[in-house]
């Protein structure tokens, strides 16, 4: 199957500071890629649609000023979280979809464990 | 009301047991629907996608009923490897997946 690869898995940083995570499809093109979050014991929480050469849609409560999306090419999205804080502590994932339309399979990195101290 | 509603679980079975999860989801809209597997501090793998005729694969089975809004997926012949969280996942449009709480496996010997 497809693969993408995310990077950093985990990372650990200063509270104030900014962490970019990089999403890659290594073997397909992906013009649409999803950020999610997930707290602990909780589920995948959609945080904002990633569209290749245009801005990205953010779900209702996501503030698009602290999660910068770039999706600069098919192959890569990046997630930068700015100004950091211990809440934001969390593990983030992306998914890109094939192209096989509702039915495709969504392929998911390997997911970045933030902590923030 | 979430949009996609699993029991939490965790359901603890002996190996070799038969299992089921059930998972109800509210848009009526909703076009396609998977179950996931999770592991811990991993990403979610795709398991299956379920099918209105039932599908099955192994000793996995899913069922999926669309008047009742309705989705399940049994496990038959539990193996300890099978110890995970289970999502259901509901493709809302445009593949954007809503992915239910999870529901936790462990499969005792």
């Amino acid at each position: 199957g497809a693969v993408v690869s995310q990077h950093p898995s985990w990372v650990i940083c200063k509270s104030g500071t900014s962490v970019k995570i990089e999403c890659r499809s290594l073997d397909f093109q992906a013009t649409t890629m999803f950020w999610y979050r997930q707290f602990p014991k909780q589920s995948l929480m959609l945080m904002a649609t990633s569209n290749e050469g245009s801005k990205a849609t953010y779900e209702q409560g996501v503030e698009k000023d602290k999660f910068l999306i770039n999706h600069a090419s098919l192959t890569l999205s990046t997630l930068t979280v700015t100004s950091a804080h211990p809440e934001d502590s969390s593990f983030y994932i992306c998914s890109a979809a094939g192209t096989g339309g509702m039915n495709t399979e969504a392929f998911f990195g390997q997911g970045t464990r933030l902590t923030v101290v | 009301r979430k949009e996609v509603e699993q029991d939490p679980g965790p359901f603890n079975v002996p190996e070799g047991a038969t299992v089921a999860f059930n998972c109800t989801y509210s848009n009526s809209a909703s076009q396609s629907f998977f179950w996931y597997r999770q592991d811990c501090r991993k990403e979610p793998k795709l398991l299956m996608s379920v099918y209105s005729s039932g599908n099955e694969d192994g000793r996995f089975t899913a069922q999926l009923n669309r008047a009742s809004q309705y989705i399940s997926l049994l496990i038959r012949d539990s193996k300890l490897s099978d110890s995970a969280t289970y999502l259901c996942v509901v493709n809302r449009y445009g593949n954007k997946l809503v992915f239910g709480a999870g529901t936790i496996l462990r499969v005792k010997s």
